[in-house]
């Protein structure tokens, strides 16, 4: 089984300004793991997802977040974030075996970017 | 392609009360799950179907809700005898087969369907 810790339920941050939501799992197996976006009154969107090879993986949007196996983690990151980042950000884990694509979410954290 | 499509997106039922949800997957996509989202929570796996077979199924998955897919296309999630706790967006979602050239272990969800139990 796994399980996911986002310890930020909120995270505020002004435009224009560096920003980081963090990640950590727990698993018994080796893992894949995902970032997904929620705008508000909307489903889920894939941000970027680690399933092998480079530990550093990055979105078409400018977030990037970085595997480290040692610290069981999956950070999120953004250099310089937009008014049209504000969302809900949900960090999930499946094993890489068997139903790989069952998810196991994080409880979310919303990041608020005021000008 | 048009995603993975929910109807209703809201629903307001009384206690009660049964109630129906429909999920179209994105087409060539067999298999579809069913996930259940509170407030201020992630979403919770709930069931999950290859084709027509129902392959899993959660503990949060009480005897009051059933879930089918009978063609291995769309399906359905009902809930008899709702109860307020049932509040909650029912996210579908639907992915390749696993060994897809195309798979990319990247499930993709619909918009939702928002369940009022007053």
């Amino acid at each position: 089984a796994q399980s996911v810790t986002q310890l930020d339920s909120q995270v505020p941050v002004f435009e224009e300004a560096p920003v980081e939501l963090r990640c950590n799992y727990s698993s018994s197996v080796s893992v894949y793991l995902f970032w997904y976006v929620q705008y508000p009154n909307q489903g889920l969107q894939l941000l970027l997802k680690y399933l092998s090879g480079s530990t550093l993986v990055e979105s078409i949007n400018g977030f990037e977040a970085e595997f480290n196996k040692s610290q069981t983690s999956f950070h999120l990151r953004k250099p310089s974030v937009h008014i049209s980042d504000t969302a809900e950000y949900f960090c999930a884990v499946s094993g890489n075996t068997g139903t790989a694509s069952k998810l196991t979410f994080g409880t979310g954290t919303r990041l608020q970017v005021t000008l | 392609d048009t995603g993975v499509s929910q109807d209703p997106r809201h629903k307001i039922t009384k206690r009660g009360q049964n109630v129906t949800f429909r999920c179209d997957p994105i087409s060539e996509h067999n298999r579809l799950y069913w996930y259940r989202q509170t407030l201020g929570q992630g979403p919770e796996f709930l069931t999950y179907f290859q084709n027509e077979a129902q392959l899993e199924k959660s503990r949060l998955l009480s005897d009051r809700f059933s879930a089918e897919r009978p063609k291995g296309s769309f399906s359905t999630l009902e809930i008899q005898r709702t109860e307020q706790g049932d509040s909650a967006m029912y996210l579908c979602a639907s992915s390749l087969p696993q060994g897809h050239t195309s798979y990319g272990n990247t499930i993709y969800f619909g918009e939702g369907s928002w369940l009022t139990v007053v």
